[in-house]
């Protein structure tokens, strides 16, 4: 069974740091890109980061690159996000999605709330 | 910027066909997949690849892509079927993935 566990979420200050990680289970994370998404409270899905499954390929949300960094373990089978400089807006639900055989998120994980205040 | 247009809120009685539409000219050669949102739980991913199920979603659940307009069309609605849904494609122009602004399914 597939499982994405996310952790490292909690409350933060405004210019504060905070690193995200995804513990991947019951699938070859090493063959698969994987996203972060975010939401915030009552607002949509936003995606933030993408990297590919050798974390050769990297991509960001413009409202987050220079500050985000996505990387990966594949030795740990883990994702992480390190998040920097965080802002209000930077307020949200993150989750942890893997890529499907396109560029659909087939697996969510249940998400790590990340609060800035 | 690629944006993705969604109705904010669709509204539809029990047993009756639900269509929420993703817009956007020229969309029909982009892949456009949907997931469910309900509150306190993860998205789900309902269709891909335009009309695509993936297992273990209900038949019930449809969709179709052409020029300018992704439809999701939810058959023989359930209450259970409330919740927010949200289109997504990829852009290849940018490098990066998009969503629609959701929209929320009454029943």
């Amino acid at each position: 069974e597939v499982q994405l566990v996310e952790s490292g979420g909690g409350l933060v200050q405004p210019g504060g740091s905070l690193r995200l990680s995804c513990a991947a289970s019951g699938f070859t994370f090493s063959d698969r890109e994987m996203n972060w998404v975010r939401q915030a409270p009552g607002k949509g899905l936003e995606w933030v980061s993408y990297i590919s499954s050798s974390g050769d390929t990297i991509y960001y949300a413009d409202s987050v690159k220079g500050r985000f960094t996505i990387s990966r373990d594949n030795a740990k089978n883990t994702l992480y996000l390190q998040i920097k400089s965080l802002r209000g807006e930077d307020s949200a639900v993150y989750y942890c999605t893997r890529d499907g055989t396109g560029d659909e998120f087939d697996y969510w994980g249940q998400g790590t709330l990340v609060t800035v205040s | 910027s690629y944006v993705l247009t969604q109705p904010p809120s669709v509204s539809v009685a029990p047993g009756q066909t639900a269509r929420i539409s993703c817009g956007q000219n020229g969309i029909g050669p982009r892949r456009v997949h949907w997931y469910q949102k309900k509150p306190g739980q993860a998205p789900v991913l309902v269709v891909y690849d335009d009309r695509d199920r993936p297992t273990g979603i209900p038949e019930r659940f449809s969709g179709s892509n052409s020029a300018n307009t992704a439809t999701l069309t939810i058959g023989r609605v359930e209450a259970g079927d409330e919740a927010d849904y949200f289109c997504q494609v990829w852009d290849s122009d940018s490098y990066h993935v998009v969503f629609g602004g959701g929209t929320k399914l009454t029943v």
